[in-house]
């Protein structure tokens, strides 16, 4: 299997504060991991690409200082939504690509994120 | 700019009926391509993919189509049953980099 999980599933929180998302591959080593957001009845749009133990390379129109991706290793990703604001409510959905050769990416559940 | 989209926004299916969810992409340079089923509040799941080198891949009460002549790719669900209500998206890649770009998505409704 190629199982990906992500947590919180939901959250809430203030605008201003700054809310950490979790993106584990829980059974492959992901040397790849893609970060996506996706508003309501819209199509899934890319954020920014993680490689373990490197720096996350963003989409144009991303915000790196805004959304920190971090990827401490084969099975995590995180990214932190720095600074929330209502505009930032969306449904974060994150994906591992499984091997260095395979091109198939596996997704998580996703995480809804509201900002008060 | 090149994207991947859809021809068709939703579609309505009666129970048992086969269902056809087409998607045309306009970046000659793609070479694989993947459909993916979202259930409301959940990840996209993986359905089936298919190459640039090949014309046709069937799996499980699924067929997965490419034209590359017309840059048509469709998925055809037989038998469709309620459970395939979702949102049905295409995606493509060209680049090494394995980056998926996905078309706008087809909502499928199951009648029974």
């Amino acid at each position: 299997g190629a199982v990906v999980s992500q947590h919180p599933s939901r959250v809430i929180c203030k605008s201003g504060t700054s809310v950490k998302i979790e993106c584990r591959s829980l059974d492959f080593q992901a040397t790849t991991m893609f970060w996506y957001r996706q508003f309501p009845k819209q199509s899934l749009m890319l954020m920014a690409t993680s490689n373990e133990g490197s720096k996350a390379t963003y989409e144009q129109g991303v915000e790196k200082d805004k959304f920190l991706i971090n990827h401490a290793s084969l099975t995590l990703s995180t990214l932190t939504v720095t600074s929330a604001h209502p505009e930032d409510s969306s449904f974060y959905i994150c994906s591992a690509r499984k091997g260095v050769a395979q091109e198939t990416q596996y997704f998580g559940p996703g995480t809804r994120l509201l900002v008060l | 700019g090149e994207s991947v989209g859809l021809h068709l926004p939703t579609l309505s299916v009666q129970e048992g009926d086969n269902s056809i969810i087409n998607c045309a992409y306009s970046n000659s340079a793609s070479d694989y391509f993947i459909w993916y089923k979202q259930e409301s509040g959940k990840g996209p799941q993986f359905i089936i993919d298919i190459r640039s080198n090949m014309d046709k891949r069937q799996g499980q009460r699924v067929t997965v189509l490419l034209n590359k002549t017309v840059k048509h790719l469709s998925l055809q669900i037989a038998a469709t049953q309620p459970g395939d209500s979702a949102v049905y998206f295409c995606a493509e890649t060209a680049d090494n980099d394995y980056k998926l770009s996905f078309g706008a998505g087809t909502t499928v409704t199951v009648r029974a």
